[in-house]
């Protein structure tokens, strides 16, 4: 199975800093990469898919990069509204798994 | 608008079965695979279950393996999961996902195991 790694597992910043979480996969998974946010009481929202490409109706301050096995999201120009737990997954093959998450909270 | 409607959700004791359903609107259900994620109470998602769209092939997840069973009903768009010989490790908020991807989540139904 693929082992997922996000780092770091949390994160302080402020209102327009910019930020970069990590993820790394255990072996190469090409470029099958999803990332996603969440917040509390909702369920994860499609930031990212194939390690690059944003969901429509995703801002462009969210890029992502990356392929093989390790991978990074960046968010410029943070809002308050961007504070919440980011997750990678890989859908290379199954089982899927998902990173531990990164909860970016304001400083 | 693209949607997934969880139901079936609630407290059972642990061996016990329970069936949740997942409403499908909005796109064309028999065109995209599906897939069931769940979370327990303060953790991250764990993939569950996954559907191909013509219904024909199925993975689990290793701590689900022989006791759950996905399946879907192109006619009723509703994809579903057959939970049996339920643990207290399995309470979690289940959600269906869309796609390769995971692009579109429902809300989520609650599953609780406790005697």
């Amino acid at each position: 199975d693929i082992q997922m790694t996000q780092s770091p597992s949390s994160l302080s910043a402020s209102i327009g800093d910019r930020v970069t979480i990590t993820c790394r996969a255990s072996q190469d998974i090409s470029n099958y990469l999803a990332w996603f946010q969440q917040k509390p009481g909702k369920p994860p929202k499609s930031l990212i898919y194939g390690a690059s490409t944003l969901q429509g109706g995703v801002p462009s301050k969210f890029s992502g990069s990356g392929s093989g096995t390790d991978f990074t999201l960046t968010i410029s120009s943070l809002e308050s509204e961007d504070f919440a737990t980011y997750y990678c997954q890989q859908y290379y093959n199954y089982p899927y798994s998902f990173g531990q998450g990164t909860k970016l909270e304001i400083k | 608008q693209v949607q997934l409607v969880e139901s079936g959700g609630g407290v059972v004791q642990p061996g016990r079965s329970l069936r949740l359903s997942c409403a499908a609107s909005g796109f064309s259900f028999n065109v995209n695979s599906m897939h069931w994620v769940r979370q327990a109470p303060g953790k991250g998602p764990e993939w569950v279950a996954f559907i191909s769209s013509d219904g024909t092939n199925q993975y689990y997840a290793d701590s689900v393996k022989g006791r759950f069973t996905i399946s879907r009903d192109t006619s009723k768009n509703t994809l579903y999961l057959q939970m049996n010989s339920l643990r207290d490790e399995d309470t979690a908020i289940y959600h269906c996902a869309r796609a390769a991807y995971l692009d579109v989540w429902g809300k989520g139904t609650t599953v609780t195991v406790s005697s």
